[in-house]
């Protein structure tokens, strides 16, 4: 079974710009869930999507916004990037709400803001 | 409220030792403690977890501890490999598309 997969991997973009990064679940997968991973935060969780639902969001501005597709794939969009938006962005994804179904996360999508 | 603490921030360990994380928490609606175990360059990937009706979880040489009362949970990693060096999350959840709470992380360097 594959796993969770990111593109693109790696990216650069300056201040000001504004980046999609794209994440497919696991097949079967209907839940997929965004975190940010940085040094000094640690892992931070953006949102979660169901059935092309946003169901929770996290504590970010509103420059980070998501989506979902029927066929269960996500992306998620930054606009006017930072400086403090270089991270890891993490994609994760699982079968449906209860807490017990564990979260496969992708290698993540590293991006740099110069 | 939604914090995990986890404690050390970094770990030591010679080959054939025991590794133990800890972990504390606050929020007693919290009913899953995952362990993830990170590679560098790779995401987070599910070691082991445990609900708080189990006070001990055995999966190979890793086993977690949970006391309930005390609002606490550790990871022990009996005959610590070199494999085994990597950082490694605590996190607590609850249903409902409650999100995962990360606690700060642990790096773990287990020498030959």
């Amino acid at each position: 079974k594959a796993g969770v997969t990111q593109t693109p991997r790696y990216l650069i973009k300056t201040r000001g710009q504004q980046v999609t990064l794209s994440c497919s679940p696991i097949s079967g997968h209907r839940s997929v869930s965004w975190y940010q991973q940085t040094p000094g935060q640690g892992l931070q969780f953006l949102f979660e999507y169901f059935s092309e639902t946003q169901r929770n969001k996290g504590n970010f501005p509103g420059r980070f916004s998501g989506r979902q597709f029927s066929n269960s794939r996500s992306e998620m969009n930054v606009s006017t990037l930072e400086l403090g938006d270089s991270a890891l962005y993490l994609c994760a994804s699982r079968k449906g709400q209860h807490s017990t179904d564990t979260q496969y996360f992708g290698p993540g999508t590293r991006l740099t803001v110069l | 409220q939604q914090q995990v603490k986890q404690s050390p921030q970094s770990l030591i360990v010679q080959k054939g030792g025991i590794s133990i994380i800890n972990c504390a928490y606050e929020n007693t609606a919290f009913d899953y403690f995952p362990w993830y175990q990170q590679f560098p360059g790779k995401g987070p990937a599910l070691l082991i977890a445990i609900r708080p009706d189990v006070s001990e979880k055995k999966e190979g040489r890793f086993t977690i501890s949970f006391n309930k009362s005390a609002k606490q949970f550790s990871l022990h990693i009996m005959d610590s490999q070199p494999g085994d060096s990597a950082t490694y999350f605590c996190a607590a959840t609850r249903g409902g598309f409650q999100k995962l709470v990360f606690g700060t992380g642990t790096r773990l360097l287990v020498s030959p």
